[in-house]
């Protein structure tokens, strides 16, 4: 049992190029999301999604799609990256909406943009 | 509008002391209140979630609070270890579809030895 496995673990675009960030779990999660995180700021959601077909914006979704055809997988895609896309990316699961659901992280993807 | 502010921002003690991470909150509808631990290069790991209804949970040598009337919480950990290096981040969950939720930035605390 992986849990949430987010690859790569580190990369470096140049500005304008495009990317996808994957991210699958292997727990039968419906609920997935992916966050970013920034020195001095708590993460902040970029898109989530309830269910395979279902995505929504998070707080932060400018310049990032996601699209969610499988249960277990939920890429992000950097359409052209840009410097302020600079961060490190995490993805989530949970089981569900109940109130104790607990979400687990993926270990992390750290984009450098130049 | 939903903030969590979290205090001191870094805190170092000595390994064996115990310590108090503080986070106070505006999140509403409230669901529930849950403290992540975060090692340097890794994803957030649950401690603890409490509900409304919870004032204390404890995690081993974690002990977390929450006073809903005033939209408080504190992560006291007992008899720190080395090990216990890590930011540690206060999250609300929205009481609301979709579950989400809302970070603080972090405590960094660093034990020496």
């Amino acid at each position: 049992n992986a849990g949430v496995t987010q690859t790569p673990k580190f990369q470096v675009l140049k500005t304008g190029q495009s990317m996808t960030l994957q991210c699958a779990q292997d727990m039968n999660h419906e609920y997935m999301s992916w966050y970013r995180q920034d020195p001095g700021m708590g993460l902040r959601l970029i898109h989530y999604s309830v269910g395979a077909g279902i995505t929504d914006q998070g707080e932060v979704p400018n310049g990032y799609n996601v699209s969610r055809s499988t249960t277990e997988d939920f890429p992000l895609r950097l359409l052209s990256a840009a410097p302020s896309q600079t961060s490190v990316y995490f993805c989530a699961s949970s089981s569900g909406g109940g109130e104790g659901t607990e979400a687990f992280f993926g270990q992390g993807t750290r984009l450098t943009v130049v | 509008k939903n903030q969590v502010e979290q205090s001191p921002q870094s805190l170092i003690i000595l390994e064996g002391k115990n310590c108090t991470l503080q986070c106070n909150y505006t999140v509403s509808p409230f669901s529930n209140l849950r403290w992540y631990k975060q090692d340097t290069g890794r994803g957030p790991v649950s401690l603890t979630i409490m509900t409304f209804s919870e004032n204390t949970k404890s995690n081993g040598r974690y002990t977390a609070t929450l006073d809903a009337d005033t939209k408080q919480s504190s992560l006291h950990i007992t008899a720190s270890q080395l090990s216990d290096s890590a930011s540690y981040i206060c999250v609300v969950r929205l009481a609301q579809g979709g579950n989400k939720l809302v970070f603080g930035a972090g405590t960094i605390l660093r034990v020496k030895s």
